[in-house]
């Protein structure tokens, strides 16, 4: 069964600056996809950014960028100049590609990182 | 507008007492499916569909019943809730098998379960 781990149950960073958040993951899979979700206090489930195994470039959406490293089954979040709407709980997560059944459309989740963003 | 409605989006009731959270999509997906959301572990399968009349357990389903009568309803019920099932609870869908170019699944807003 696939893990995700998240080491960091909460972070903060200054208003401008860079952060990045923590992730791996345990699987035995060649082909997954990565996420990462936002969760602000709304509880709404906003996804940020995903990652296709078999794509060696990192993703990057605006602000949001990965550093994807395969081999390390390491898919770690930076957010580039921070803003107060950043700050949310972030959860990564991994879903596998494989077509062989529902079961592989689950997303599996790590605990999550709250992230507080300082004026 | 595309969306995954879930109701209600508070809940509070009383060890025993059997409740469903409705579920609502409208974008003619095959795949939906059930989470639930507690402090310090995250998000959390209950069950899946991956069409009408086709559900299975996710990993946590104790104590829980789905069913899919039709495409755009996964109801969630809760026979006889406990104490324990206080949480946050999401519904997901997805368009069905294969590798989507839009590879996102959409969450609705959330309800919060309070079993006393």
């Amino acid at each position: 069964a696939q893990t995700v781990t998240q080491s960091q149950p909460e972070m903060s960073v200054q208003e401008a600056e860079t952060v990045t958040l923590s992730c791996t993951y345990d699987t035995s899979e060649s082909d997954y996809y990565l996420f990462w979700y936002k969760q602000p206090p709304s509880r709404q489930m906003i996804l940020v950014i995903r990652q296709e195994a078999y794509k060696q470039q990192n993703a990057t959406e605006n602000r949001f960028s990965v550093n994807f490293q395969k081999a390390a089954k390491s898919f770690s979040l930076k957010i580039s100049d921070s803003q107060l709407g950043d700050a949310a709980m972030y959860f990564c997560a991994y879903r596998s590609a494989a077509n062989s059944g529902g079961s592989n459309y689950k997303l599996t989740f790590g605990k999550g990182t709250l992230l507080t963003v300082n004026p | 507008e595309a969306q995954v409605t879930q109701n209600p989006r508070y809940l509070i009731t009383v060890t025993g007492k059997k409740l469903t959270v409705t579920c609502s999509q409208n974008m003619n997906h095959e795949y939906m499916s059930w989470y639930r959301q507690d402090p310090g572990l995250g998000l959390r399968q209950i069950y899946y569909s991956m069409n009408v009349e086709v559900t299975d357990k996710g990993d946590v389903p104790e104590g829980y019943k789905v069913s899919r009568k039709e495409k755009r309803n996964f109801p969630l019920i809760l026979e006889s809730p406990s104490p324990n099932q206080t949480s946050l609870y999401f519904c997901a869908s997805r368009p069905g098998l294969g590798r989507s170019t839009n590879e996102k699944l959409f969450f609705g807003s959330g309800t919060q379960l309070s079993v006393l």
